[in-house]
C-alpha cells in the first residue's frame, strides 16, 4: 500500500496562475481532507469529502475548489493564485464506517510558493 | 464547540530528560483523542491514540492517558532522544469525521 500520495512535492506559481494539487489514496477510505499549514502554525481544514460526489467546506475554503469523482482521488484546485496561498498543503484520508476511529492518514505534503 | 489546547513551545530538553506536553480539550459526547508527530519536512504521522476514557495509548516509548475527569490527554516520554525532535499535535475526533487539532508543540532535544 502506498497510502496517501500527493503531487507535486514543490511548486512555485506566479500571482494569478492556476494549478491543481493531486491527492490519491489506495486504502479505500471514504473520507478525504485538504489542509493547509502556514509556517509555525497548526493545520486548517480547507475542504473535505465524505464520499465520491460529496464535498463540503472547511474552515478556510476561499480561493480553492475541490471535486471527488472517485473514491481514490481528491484534487484541490487553485484558480487565481495569491501570495496568501503560500503554504504547505496536506491531503489526508480516513475510514468512517460502522465503527469509525476518526484516525486520519496524511500524505507527504505539497510546498507551494506564490510570488 | 470542540477545541484542543496544547502547551506552547518550543520545548528544549537534553537527551534522556523526561518529557511532558500538556493537552486539554473541550468536546461534546465521547471523542477519540490522538497525538500526531511531524518530523521536519514531512507530513503528520499518527503517534498514538485513545478512544475512550481511561484508555492509555502508547508507541515508541510515548504514552498518553485519556482523562475524562480533567479533559486531558498529556503526552509523556521517560527518556527523550535527539531523534524525537519534531512538532507534536494533539487532536480530537468526534462525529462528522473531522479532526480538531491543537496548534502544535515544537520539541527540540539536544545531545
Amino acid at each position: 500500500n502506498a497510502g496517501v500520495t500527493q503531487t507535486p512535492k514543490f511548486r512555485i506559481l506566479k500571482i494569478g496562475q492556476s494549478m491543481t494539487l493531486q491527492c490519491t489514496q489506495d486504502m479505500n477510505h471514504n473520507y478525504m481532507y485538504w489542509y493547509r499549514q502556514d509556517p509555525g502554525m497548526g493545520l486548517k481544514l480547507i475542504y473535505y469529502s465524505v464520499g465520491a460526489g460529496i464535498t463540503d467546506k472547511g474552515e478556510v475554503p476561499n480561493g480553492y475548489n475541490v471535486s471527488r469523482s472517485t473514491t481514490e482521488d481528491f484534487p484541490l484546485r487553485l484558480e487565481l493564485a495569491a501570495p496568501s496561498q503560500t503554504s504547505v498543503y496536506f491531503c489526508a484520508s480516513s475510514y468512517s464506517g460502522e465503527r469509525p476511529t476518526y484516525e486520519q492518514y496524511f500524505g507527504p505534503g505539497t510546498r507551494l510558493t506564490v510570488t | 464547540g470542540n477545541s484542543v489546547t496544547q502547551m506552547e513551545g518550543p520545548v528544549t530538553l537534553s537527551e534522556e530528560a523526561f518529557l511532558t506536553i500538556n493537552c486539554t480539550y473541550t468536546a461534546t459526547g465521547y471523542p477519540s483523542l490522538f497525538w500526531y508527530v511531524q518530523y521536519p519536512g514531512e507530513g503528520l504521522q499518527l503517534l498514538l491514540k485513545a478512544t475512550k476514557a481511561d484508555d492509555k495509548g502508547s508507541n515508541k516509548g510515548f504514552e498518553a492517558t485519556y482523562r475524562k475527569e480533567t479533559t486531558s490527554f498529556h503526552l509523556e516520554k521517560g527518556s527523550v532522544q535527539v531523534s524525537d525532535s519534531a512538532v507534536y499535535f494533539c487532536a480530537l475526533g468526534n462525529q462528522g469525521g473531522k479532526l480538531i487539532f491543537g496548534q502544535g508543540t515544537e520539541l527540540s532535544v539536544k545531545p
